[in-house]
C-alpha cells in the first residue's frame, strides 16, 4: 500500500509570500494529484499530473517521478488560498490514497 | 469533468437516527465513491458503488451501518444508521473520470454529519 506524506502539516503566511507544500509517497504511480478542500468541506480537484510541472494561474505544481515527491507552489499568496490541501495517488483498483493534508492560512 | 450535486450539506443528528446523503451527477459513471473523513484526518474510502450490483465496502465498514442504494448511474446515496457521536464527520461522494490516460477526481461539496 503507498504511504503518503506531506509537510508541513499547518503553515501560515503573509499575503504576497511564496508557499511550497511538499508530498511524498512509497510506491511509483502513474499520476498524482493536488487537491483543495475549502473550510466548508468541498474539495475541488486542482492538478493531476505525471510528470514534470502544470502551471494554472499562480499555482504550480512539480513532481519528480524517480524521487517519489511533488511540490505545489502558490505564488503571490491570497487569503483566498486559505483551504487545506491534498495529495493523492492511486491505489488497488479505483482507489486513492490520501495524504493528511496541509492546513494553510493566509494573513491579510 | 463531472458536476456533482450532494445534499444536506450539513446536519445535526441525535444519537440512534440514521441520516441519508444524495449524490446527483450531471452525466452516467460506472463508479461512485463513498468517503468519509473524520475530524483533522484525512479521507477514507468507505464503499464503491456500482450500479446494478451491490456496493463494495472496505475493511472496517458494513453494509448495516452504511448502506448505499444506485438505482442508475447518475444517483447514489448513503445512509449513516444507528449515528453515534463518533460518526460525526464530512462524508463525500466522488467519482472518476478519464483524461490524458489517467483518472480525474471529482467530489461533492460534502456534508458535514455533527450527532449529538
Amino acid at each position: 500500500k503507498n504511504e503518503v506524506e506531506q509537510s508541513p502539516q499547518n503553515l501560515t503566511a503573509q499575503e504576497g509570500e511564496f508557499i511550497t507544500i511538499n508530498c511524498s509517497y512509497s510506491v511509483g504511480i502513474s499520476a498524482l494529484h493536488w487537491l483543495q478542500q475549502h473550510p466548508g468541506g468541498g474539495i475541488v480537484s486542482l492538478f493531476m499530473l505525471s510528470s514534470g510541472k502544470k502551471k494554472h494561474g499562480r499555482l504550480i505544481a512539480t513532481i519528480n517521478i524517480q524521487e517519489k515527491h511533488s511540490s505545489l507552489h502558490i505564488t503571490a499568496s491570497h487569503p483566498r488560498d486559505s483551504a487545506v490541501y491534498i495529495c493523492a495517488v492511486p491505489s488497488y483498483g479505483q482507489n486513492f490514497v490520501f495524504g493528511p493534508g496541509t492546513r494553510l492560512s493566509v494573513l491579510p | 469533468s463531472a458536476v456533482i450535486s450532494q445534499k444536506p450539506s450539513r446536519d445535526i443528528c441525535q444519537r440512534g437516527t440514521s441520516l441519508t446523503i444524495q449524490c446527483q451527477v450531471d452525466s452516467q459513471v460506472t463508479m461512485m465513491f463513498w468517503y468519509r473523513q473524520q475530524p483533522g484526518q484525512s479521507l477514507t474510502l468507505i464503499a464503491t458503488a456500482n450500479q446494478g450490483s451491490e456496493a463494495t465496502y472496505e475493511s472496517g465498514f458494513v453494509i448495516d451501518k452504511f448502506p448505499i442504494s444506485r438505482p442508475n448511474l447518475t444517483f447514489s446515496t448513503l445512509t449513516v444508521s444507528n449515528m453515534s457521536p463518533e460518526d460525526s464527520s464530512i462524508y463525500l461522494c466522488s467519482v472518476q473520470g478519464h483524461r490524458s490516460g489517467a483518472n480525474v477526481l471529482t467530489f461533492g461539496a460534502g456534508s458535514r454529519l455533527t450527532v449529538l
